[in-house]
């Protein structure tokens, strides 16, 4: 089975452009997370979808992110216009429908440095 | 609000056992995971806890105790791979994770 795939695994962008990362998840996993975190801080919570919808945003730092997730598979979180405190790890997690005892599969991440 | 809390960094001899402990503090609760990540990789599940109690899976056991908003991963037989980050999350109600910063394990020889 393959696992949460996430790419680019780096990207190097200067202040004020956009970026666009994107999280493969697993095969028939409803829930859909987005972490992020920032160097010497803990993983934060971003955002969660259940298939197309997001079930909850409250972690979205500010209206320069935006995640989708169109038709329920991949999704995507975008950065515009990205700042200097954008750089981080950003991670795309994956578990199927339900309470999601059986665990959270983490994608490697992706490395975000803003310059 | 979420606040969680564990030791930063733990150093273990290799073959020793270690105990790492934490706290938390969440609106809502589920269950609680441990989670293993490596430099520079995905952090990778290693126990969910629901009910109070001990949970043994090999080497590694958790416990967990819903009352004190307490628990802990115990890993036995210490190997050299096991050098890596440990993370603790609580899984609120919405089926999010929130997360600690990690404790750092070092196993030296």
């Amino acid at each position: 089975e393959a696992g949460v795939t996430q790419f680019p695994s780096h990207s190097v962008i200067e202040k004020g452009q956009t970026v666009t990362l994107r999280c493969d998840p697993i095969s028939g996993h409803d829930n859909l997370y987005w972490y992020r975190r920032v160097m010497g801080k803990e993983i934060k919570f971003l955002l969660h979808f259940v298939k197309e919808s997001k079930q909850d945003e409250s972690g979205m730092p500010n209206n320069r992110f935006l995640a989708e997730r169109t038709g329920g598979t991949y999704s995507t979180l975008k950065v515009q216009p990205a700042e200097l405190e954008d750089s981080g790890v950003y991670f795309c997690a994956s578990s199927p429908p339900g309470t999601g005892r059986y665990g959270y599969t983490f994608g490697s991440g992706t490395r975000l440095t803003v310059v | 609000g979420q606040n969680i809390d564990q030791p930063t960094e733990m150093t273990a001899t290799e073959g020793a056992i270690v105990q790492i402990n934490c706290t938390y503090q969440t609106s809502g609760f589920n269950g609680l995971f441990w989670y293993q990540q490596h430099a520079g990789e995905a952090p990778t599940f290693l126990s969910y806890n629901v009910l109070d109690g001990l949970e043994e899976k090999g080497r590694f056991s958790s416990f967990l105790s819903r009352s004190k908003g307490y628990s802990y991963l115990l890993l036995k037989e210490l190997q050299m791979k096991d050098s890596a980050s440990y993370l603790c999350a609580p899984q609120t109600g919405a089926n999010n994770l929130f997360f600690g910063t990690g404790t750092r394990l070092t196993v030296i020889p």
